[in-house]
């Protein structure tokens, strides 16, 4: 039963660290979508990336939060210095390059900025 | 900007009667519409989908209705049970941009 893991599941941190969340797609995924999820913007895409290169991170502050995908088993997001109003749940999806079929989403990571 | 918008938060409806659950979208580039199902401490599911060629698809006892003139769709849930209750995401996306934009949920409730 092949799933997108994200580690950590939780994370509380204080205003100015940093913070990195990473991201497992499912194997033979070449496609990979970072999200956040708020309660007034619903879900929000930051990044995706197709065969490791970024296609597009407009939707990313660029001063703050970074994305990479540093081989085709991990993706990595970063938010250095974190504040209070990136509290949020950050979601990763994966799917293969093509398929305008479903993205497969993985459990999140729920981040708390005191 | 929200190029899909979902402009309920909320539905409650008794189990077993009908769910309606409307989405609208600004892009008229958009040709494949998603919905997707969430519960509590868990990533999206996909739900159901719709290509703009089709104004209708049903899977069981969910259908989605397209109206693209309107730019509207719609997922119609019969009948409504207890176990729908969740999170329902309505989401599109452009054949040539490839990615997908989401709306900002509609948080179903059916009440036994």
């Amino acid at each position: 039963d092949a799933r997108v893991t994200q580690t950590p599941r939780h994370k509380v941190t204080e205003m100015g660290q940093e913070v990195t969340m990473r991201c497992q797609p499912i194997l033979g995924h070449n496609t990979v979508f970072w999200y956040r999820q708020t309660m007034m913007q619903g879900l929000e895409l930051l990044a995706y990336f197709r065969n490791r290169a970024p296609l597009d991170d407009s939707g990313m502050p660029k001063d703050r939060f970074s994305a990479e995908m540093p081989d085709a088993t991990l993706a990595t997001l970063k938010i250095q210095p974190s504040e209070p109003r990136d509290s949020a749940v950050y979601f990763c999806a994966s799917r293969r390059t093509g398929e305008r079929e479903t993205q497969y989403f993985g459990p999140g990571t729920r981040l708390l900025v005191l | 900007d929200q190029q899909v918008k979902q402009n309920s938060p909320s539905l409650s409806v008794q189990e077993g009667r009908i769910s309606i659950l409307n989405c609208d979208y600004t892009n008229s580039m958009f040709d494949y519409f998603l919905w997707y199902k969430k519960y509590p401490a868990e990533g999206p599911t996909f739900l159901i989908s719709i290509s703009s060629i089709k104004d209708k698809n049903e899977d069981g006892r969910f259908t989605v209705f397209l109206n693209k003139s309107a730019k509207h769709l719609s997922l119609h849930i019969v009948p409504s049970q207890p176990g729908d209750s969740a999170v329902y995401f309505c989401a599109a996306s452009d054949y040539n941009n490839n990615d997908m934009r989401f709306g900002a949920g509609t948080r179903l409730t059916v009440k036994p």
